[in-house]
Parts: C-alpha cells; structure tokens; sequence
C-alpha cells in the first residue's frame, strides 16, 4: 500500500505545553521517516527524521519515536513556542515505488499564547 | 544562494493555455521530483527524475510533460491548463529518495 496515515487534523496547544503528532504507515519495507514543518505561504522544510535502525531520535525540543512492528511514529514538541505554529507533515519512503516519499495529510497546530 | 529555486512564484493564466515552470538545485543532489499542493495542503508526488532520468510518473494527465536537461534542472511544462490545475507546484531535491528533500519556494498556479 502507498498509505500514511496522520493524525490529528488541527491541534490547539497552550503555548509551554506539548504536541504528539502521530503517523502510520502500511510498507513494512520503509526505512525513511522525515517530518517536514510548512508555515504560511512557505516551502516544507525538513526538521527531523529518523531511519529504521533507530527507536527514536532528538533535537532540542523536537523527538520523533519510531515502532516498526506497530508501523507507527510520531513527533513530540516539548515547550511549545507560538513560531512552532504552523502545518506538520509525516512522510515515509516507499522503497518498491521509486524510493518515493509519501506524505500524510498534515496537522495544523496552532499554539496560543 | 538559494538551494532550490523555482520560476516563477505565481502564474495567474486562462484555460486553455500552455504554461511551464522552472526548478534548478545547486545541491549536486542526484534526484528531483514535482509535488503538487491542493487546496487542502495534501502534498502529492508527480514525478521524479534521477540523473536525467524518468523513475517515477504517477498517474498525472498526460497534459503534464517534466524535462530534465541535466540533473541540476527539472522543468514542467502544462498544455491546456484546466481549472482543475490551480495548486501550488513544488520542486524538490535529494540525494535519493530516503534521504531528506529540499523543496523550492514553490509555484502558485492560478487558473481562470
């Protein structure tokens, strides 16, 4: 299957508290997960990834944690901050199509301050 | 410098017309690819080219040709733009598909 699954949609945080983002994806052959951060009439920008051989990852307040049996991983932001307001893509490569990435649908999350 | 650049930003046209957009990348990475973006922020694949060429096409009307010159260049040309066609068009670069892509600052495309 070419599927990834995100959830949720929107996310509405107090700012210092923490977002979870959450993705699975159904090719159990994928090694690449990335997550990409898209503010308002800009380009997706990479922010983390994290490959197969790895549990989980972590760079300053942002973590991604990887579950290949469950084939599911998620984004944590520690101390939200209202510049991480913006959209967040999962993505996970499908090495049978082309090494293609496929993207989930995206989460707005919005922190108020 | 910018890493991956598109041209132009905006491109506001009638049905019908043909259009075309530019991406070049100064990365010397090996792999290029086109997203489009809908209305609801859905990032889907369109093609993809390594080292000149075509490895992936999904299912794309074949009104869309990408034309890759070299490995720093991928264009895509559009004959009789549809309404249907108005996105935002990314162009993007990696070494190869599992590692991290650079976008460009993307397209908009208008149809009217």
């Amino acid at each position: 299957g070419e599927n990834v699954e995100q959830h949720p949609s929107t996310l509405s945080v107090q700012e210092g508290d923490s977002a979870v983002i959450k993705c699975t994806y159904s090719d159990s052959a994928s090694n690449y997960f990335p997550w990409y951060k898209q503010e308002l009439g800009k380009r997706p920008q990479l922010i983390i990834d994290i490959r197969s051989n790895v549990g989980e990852k972590k760079d300053q307040r942002i973590a991604v944690t990887l579950n290949k049996t469950a084939k599911h991983f998620s984004l944590h932001i520690t101390e939200t901050q209202p510049e991480d307001s913006a959209v967040y893509f999962c993505a996970a490569n499908l090495r049978e199509y082309g090494n293609k990435l496929v993207f989930g649908a995206g989460t707005i999350l919005r922190v108020k301050s | 410098d910018t890493a991956v650049s598109q041209t132009p930003k905006y491109l506001v046209t009638q049905m019908g017309n043909d259009k075309s957009i530019k991406c070049e990348q100064n990365l010397g990475h090996d792999t290029m690819y086109w997203y489009k973006q809908d209305s609801k922020k859905f990032l889907k694949i369109m093609f993809s080219y390594n080292n000149k060429e075509l490895i992936i096409n999904e299912t794309v009307p074949n009104r869309f040709s990408p034309k890759s010159p070299d490995k720093a260049h991928l264009n895509l040309h559009i004959n009789s733009l549809e309404l249907g066609d108005s996105a935002v068009y990314f162009c993007a670069s990696s070494l190869r598909g599992d590692y991290g892509y650079t976008f460009g600052s993307g397209t908009r495309l208008t149809v009217v």
